[in-house]
């Protein structure tokens, strides 16, 4: 596609409830990264996938956060039994390679209640 | 491990002067910078980045920003607003030769008419 795309844009979920993030990055983008932005906040690294395989899940907060790339194009972010404190924007970015800058999606603001 | 400091968490100017943003970095090992622009209820955008070779770099927009390695800075500035030009400013560094970016915490400009 043109841009990444992230769907829900918008997601509101009762605490403890499982939640699912999709991110469909720019075509030919072989690099997809995950990042949290809290209010008030710069984005925080969770994980970045190079195709298909996760080359640094140094960020994710826990094991309740997991996340797939089956097919080296979209990936789903995925939050087990969530908390008050996961509330944030959840943000995907895509690269062509080291150097490019990333491209971000709209984000998915995530509301758990 | 690389880190990014936003020392000025917001920053109010007047159209048509000029702005400095500033952001400092800490990395053992050689750097990409970048400089990211998110408008009101937008995604974050590439407004500049420096990667090799000329130490002042043009972005979008009218900005443009200078690596001191010297002082492990990467000021951003634009030598006069616009109204437009309201929005948060963050800077960002990577190792060179890795792709996982970390951002700061962000500068908002605040421009008044």
């Amino acid at each position: 596609g043109a841009g990444v795309s992230q769907t829900p844009s918008n997601k509101v979920t009762e605490k403890g409830k499982y939640v699912e993030l999709r991110c469909d990055p720019i075509s030919g983008h072989t690099a997809l990264y995950w990042y949290r932005q809290s209010l008030g906040q710069g984005p925080e690294f969770l994980i970045y996938f190079q195709g298909t395989g996760a080359a640094d899940d140094s960020g994710l907060p826990n094991d309740r956060f997991f996340a797939v790339r089956p097919e080296g194009s979209v990936s789903t972010l995925k939050i087990q039994r969530t908390e008050r404190g996961d509330s944030a924007v959840y943000l995907c970015a895509s690269t062509a390679g080291t150097g490019y800058g990333y491209t971000f999606g709209s984000g998915t603001r995530l509301t758990v209640v | 491990a690389q880190s990014v400091t936003q020392l000025d968490s917001q920053v109010p100017v007047f159209e048509e002067a000029p702005v400095e943003l500033r952001c400092n970095y800490s990395s053992s090992v050689s750097v990409y910078l970048f400089w990211y622009v998110q408008y009101p209820n937008q995604g974050l955008q590439l407004l500049l980045k420096y990667l090799s070779g000329s130490t002042l770099v043009k972005g979008i927009n009218g900005f443009e920003a200078e690596f001191n390695k010297s002082q492990t800075s990467f000021h951003l500035r634009k030598p006069s607003v616009h109204i437009s030009d309201t929005a948060e400013y963050f800077c960002a560094v990577s190792d060179k030769g890795y792709q996982k970016v970390t951002f700061g915490t962000g500068t908002k400009l605040q421009v008044i008419p």
